[in-house]
């Protein structure tokens, strides 16, 4: 069963706009983790943000943001103030089970292609 | 400090040899994965170790495919023998020991001919 679903395969945005890209997650472990990667053209999978499942506020970093609503098992990623620079492939991913644990792979969405105009 | 570090960053082999991919986690890290990314199926987690031991396999395709991790600073990943079909890029990732996320290499692009 798919347990993280990315809806939006493609998306063009004006520069300078915000944008949400959506994840959903599924999971019955009360404690896991979810994660947003950027890769760019370039190939190279980039970090960006984490949200744990007992995180009482949204995850940020710089200009991205993650709107965490834990009952409808979604993880969206926002952007603020879009830059062309933000063009790339997104992708949300989910650990399961607690920081601790020792066996802790994590699952991707299928991914966003984010294209911003000039 | 050096980030996880994957070589070849390019392979191209023939149909029926064996490749072999390295991966040296970033130094302190105890977790070690391996993905494979193509068009049709996306990033797929192939096998990941803790602590030198592999914890799951499951998500290798076939028996042509193996994994090591002789040591905490060094992993393979062998195809034996290569297909058309294995061409994708391979990545390799590792977390701190309590994760909370992965940091990946560079990727080698493999393509069989």
């Amino acid at each position: 069963a798919q347990k993280i679903t990315q809806t939006q395969p493609g998306m063009f945005v004006q520069e300078k706009e915000a944008v949400t890209l959506d994840c959903t997650y599924d999971t019955s472990d009360p404690s896991y983790g979810l994660f947003w990667y950027k890769q760019p053209s370039s190939g190279e999978m980039i970090f960006l943000i984490y949200q744990g499942s007992y995180d009482q506020q949204n995850a940020t970093e710089g200009r991205y943001s993650l709107n965490f609503q834990k009952a409808r098992k979604s993880a969206n990623l926002v952007i603020s103030a879009s830059q062309l620079g933000d063009s790339a492939m997104y992708f949300c991913a989910m650990r399961e089970g607690g920081p601790g644990s020792s066996a802790s792979k994590i699952i991707f969405g299928s991914g966003t292609r984010l294209s911003i105009r000039p | 400090d050096a980030g996880v570090i994957q070589s070849p960053r390019h392979e191209v082999t023939e149909m029926g040899q064996e490749v072999t991919l390295r991966c040296k986690p970033i130094s302190g890290h105890n977790s070690l994965f391996w993905y494979r990314q193509t068009m049709m199926r996306g990033l797929e987690l192939l096998i990941y170790f803790n602590n030198n031991v592999p914890i799951d396999d499951s998500g290798m395709p076939e028996d042509r495919f193996s994994a090591k991790m002789p040591n905490a600073s060094f992993s393979t990943l062998k195809i034996q023998p290569s297909e058309p079909r294995d061409s994708a890029v391979y990545f390799c990732a590792s977390s701190p020991g309590t994760p909370t996320w992965q940091f990946f290499g560079p990727g080698t692009r493999l393509t069989v001919l």
